[in-house]
């Protein structure tokens, strides 16, 4: 079946530091790729997203780059902002589904 | 433009008892899944529901049930608690006839003692 791994967290950088999450998927055919954020006491927004392979999605500074040769979409930023700390959860949806599938999250912590 | 809401916002239970949560969908959407997210892990889906009728079910026991109104919001209800259902359930909604990105509800955290 499906499956999004991340790497483990939490993530923790000083403020303008480079970001990088690592996201791995298994996906039968060729499924779209999401980034979503989530902050504390809110639910999960959609950061960014890609829908076939070396597409890249970008939001808010976050880029993210459809990898199909190493079934990969990690998650950069050039320069955090204590703002960005948060839980970060990638995400995929096989083709002639709609319902996503996540991973475990990874949380991020910028300090000033 | 109304986002999604969910209501209660936090929900204390006792074992073996029964929870029921709501969810009042985007403005313009038709279609509402229900999710469970326990501490530390991603969202796991739990039902969609579109023209108040379930339409995808995840892996989760009969104990979990639901419904949408006629005006798309929707319920979801949980009998029988046990210790294991807590967790923040979340709800998300779409217009159904589009893929892609659902928007999410803050979410209601469940916790059973």
């Amino acid at each position: 079946g499906d499956s999004v791994t991340q790497m483990e967290g939490p993530v923790t950088l000083s403020e303008e530091a480079f970001l990088t999450i690592n996201c791995t998927y298994t996906a039968t055919g060729y499924p779209s790729l999401f980034w979503y954020v989530q902050y504390p006491g809110e639910g999960l927004q959609l950061l960014l997203k890609a829908t076939k392979a070396d597409d890249k999605g970008s939001n808010k500074g976050f880029e993210a780059t459809y990898r199909k040769e190493t079934t990969s979409f990690h998650l950069e930023k050039g320069s955090v902002q204590v703002s960005d700390s948060a839980v970060y959860f990638c995400a995929l949806l096989s083709g002639g589904s709609y319902i996503p599938t996540f991973g475990r999250g990874t949380s991020l912590i910028v300090h000033p | 433009d109304a986002g999604v809401t969910q209501s209660p916002t936090h929900l204390i239970k006792t074992r073996g008892q029964q929870v029921t949560l709501r969810c009042s969908p985007k403005s313009g959407h038709d279609t509402v899944s229900w999710y469970q997210q326990a501490l530390g892990q991603g969202p796991q889906f739990i039902f969609q529901y579109y023209e108040e009728e379930e339409r995808q079910r995840g892996n989760f026991p009969d104990r979990f049930s639901g419904h949408q109104f006629p005006n798309y919001s929707s319920e979801l209800n949980v009998n029988a608690l046990l210790l294991g259902d807590s967790a923040l359930y979340l709800c998300a909604t779409k217009l159904y006839r589009e893929g892609g990105e659902q928007y999410f509800g803050p979410g209601t955290r469940l916790t059973v003692t």
